[in-house]
């Protein structure tokens, strides 16, 4: 049972576009949700996160957008770069149980064509 | 980089062998995490251990183990290995114990490959 879904495997965006990239979850005890970025051979890095207190978190070219009554999560990328190009996990934490650990997407490819 | 530390980077071995994974955590960092990343899924958390203590245990299968010592190091160890268990296993730590607004940082993950 996935509680944490990408359905998007993969996403090609024009450099100097905008990048969105979807993430919806079912569990509602989740209440903080962060987006960490992987490139091939290193571990994942912390992105950004958002708190279910906020919709819209912003961190330079990086924007997520929490919509928790759809639950859903986006992250946009403003200007896309080539750099950008890499695996993008979404996760969500709740505050109880076996919600209080990190749960994770199956991760989307984007790839930022120069 | 980082300052997670994970050993070996790759690992091949066959069924019903058993393995052990080393962590190194970042300096000063407490909680160690470990996941496993199987082909085309996220990242299933296994275990958390906090100072040294075990603090939750995710879709561990029994055998599985890990330990957390006393310089803050860790291993993950894996028994009976089966074709299944093929997998990216990635250790992570963070600075407290473990609450979940810690920012993780994740080592470059050691690769099992069980033929």
């Amino acid at each position: 049972d996935q509680q944490v879904k990408q359905n998007s495997p993969s996403l090609s965006v024009q450099e100097g576009r905008i990048s969105i990239l979807n993430c919806d979850y079912t569990n509602s005890m989740f209440d903080y949700f962060l987006w960490y970025k992987k490139y091939p051979a290193e571990g994942p890095t912390f992105l950004i996160s958002i708190s279910s207190i906020k919709d819209k978190n912003e961190d330079g070219r990086f924007t997520v957008f929490l919509n928790k009554s759809a639950k859903h999560l986006s992250l946009h990328i403003v200007p896309s770069q080539p750099g950008d190009s890499a695996v993008y996990f979404c996760a969500a934490s709740g505050s109880e149980g076996s919600a209080r650990q990190l749960t994770f997407g199956s991760g989307t490819q984007l790839t930022v064509l120069p | 980089d980082s300052g997670v530390t994970q050993t070996p980077k790759h690992l091949i071995t066959a069924t019903g062998q058993r393995v052990t994974l080393r962590c190194s955590p970042r300096s000063g960092d407490l909680s160690v995490y470990w996941y496993q990343q199987s082909l085309d899924q996220g990242l299933q958390f296994l275990i958390h251990y906090y100072n040294g203590e075990e603090r939750a245990k995710g879709n561990i299968l029994e055998r599985f183990s890990a330990q957390q010592f006393p310089d803050l190091h860790s291993e993950l160890n894996l028994s009976s290995l089966e074709l299944g268990d093929s997998a990216l296993y990635f250790c992570a730590s963070s600075l407290m114990t473990g609450f979940r607004t810690d920012t993780q940082y994740f080592g470059p993950g050691t690769r099992l490959t069980v033929l």
